[in-house]
């Protein structure tokens, strides 16, 4: 079964940092893109992030400098590393496969990460 | 960052109606445009890939169209499944960006 899973998620205080996976199955990880979204409760989707297969990495402008998306083929896992959090980062973050151009196909359940003291 | 605007916000639709929902991008995306479904405290589900064609496992009643700027969600016989909130998406250019979500409920 094709599966994404993340974990990592939980409770940081503002200017903290958190380091969020997500492991994947059922399918030939390294030949994909893969993408973090995020929902705050009750609000849309955003993306926060991307990696190709060849490690190139893209942000939008609300998370770069404080966001880093790394993968490790190895281990079929994607990371997100989040540092310097704000009030406005929490939200559950999703993982996510990227399918054709640019349309993702499979999602993880979700993590929940909340920012606050 | 490309501008995503859906239309209407949210809607209410019986069973067996058919339902459009518009998506207007900020500038011209040619095809590259998605769109999703999401269940209240799920992750969303692919319907629609560049902008017309059908996910593998989606019911054939829903149907994209559009290039360019607009784009056009149709659920041509709403079911009681179908009632959720519907996202576009653009891939066009990085940052990709949704749209702010139509909730279809029932009426």
């Amino acid at each position: 079964e094709v599966q994404l899973v993340e974990s990592g998620g939980g409770l940081v205080q503002p200017g903290g940092s958190l380091r969020l996976s997500c492991a994947a199955s059922g399918f030939t990880f390294s030949s994909y893109d893969m993408h973090w979204v995020r929902q705050a409760t009750g609000k849309g989707l955003e993306w926060v992030s991307g990696i190709g297969t060849a490690g190139d990495t893209y942000y939008p402008g609300s998370v770069k400098g404080r966001f880093s998306i790394s993968r490790e083929n190895a281990k079929n896992s994607l990371y997100l590393q989040m540092n310097s959090l704000r009030a406005g980062d929490t939200a559950v973050y999703y993982c996510a496969r990227e399918f054709e151009v640019g349309a993702f196909d499979i999602w993880g359940q979700g993590t929940m990460v909340t920012v606050s003291s | 960052d490309i501008q995503m605007t859906q239309s209407p916000s949210s809607l209410s639709a019986s069973v067996r109606d058919r339902v459009t929902i518009t998506c207007r991008a900020s500038q011209s995306l040619s095809s590259h445009l998605n769109w999703y479904q999401q269940k209240p405290g799920k992750a969303p589900k692919l319907l629609i890939f560049a902008a017309s064609s059908l996910q593998s496992g989606v019911p054939s009643r829903f149907s994209g169209s559009g290039s360019g700027t607009d784009f056009t969600l149709t659920i041509s016989s709403l079911q009681p499944e179908d009632f959720a909130t519907y996202y576009c998406q653009q891939t066009y250019s990085t940052p990709w960006t949704f749209g702010q979500g139509t909730k279809v409920e029932i009426k």
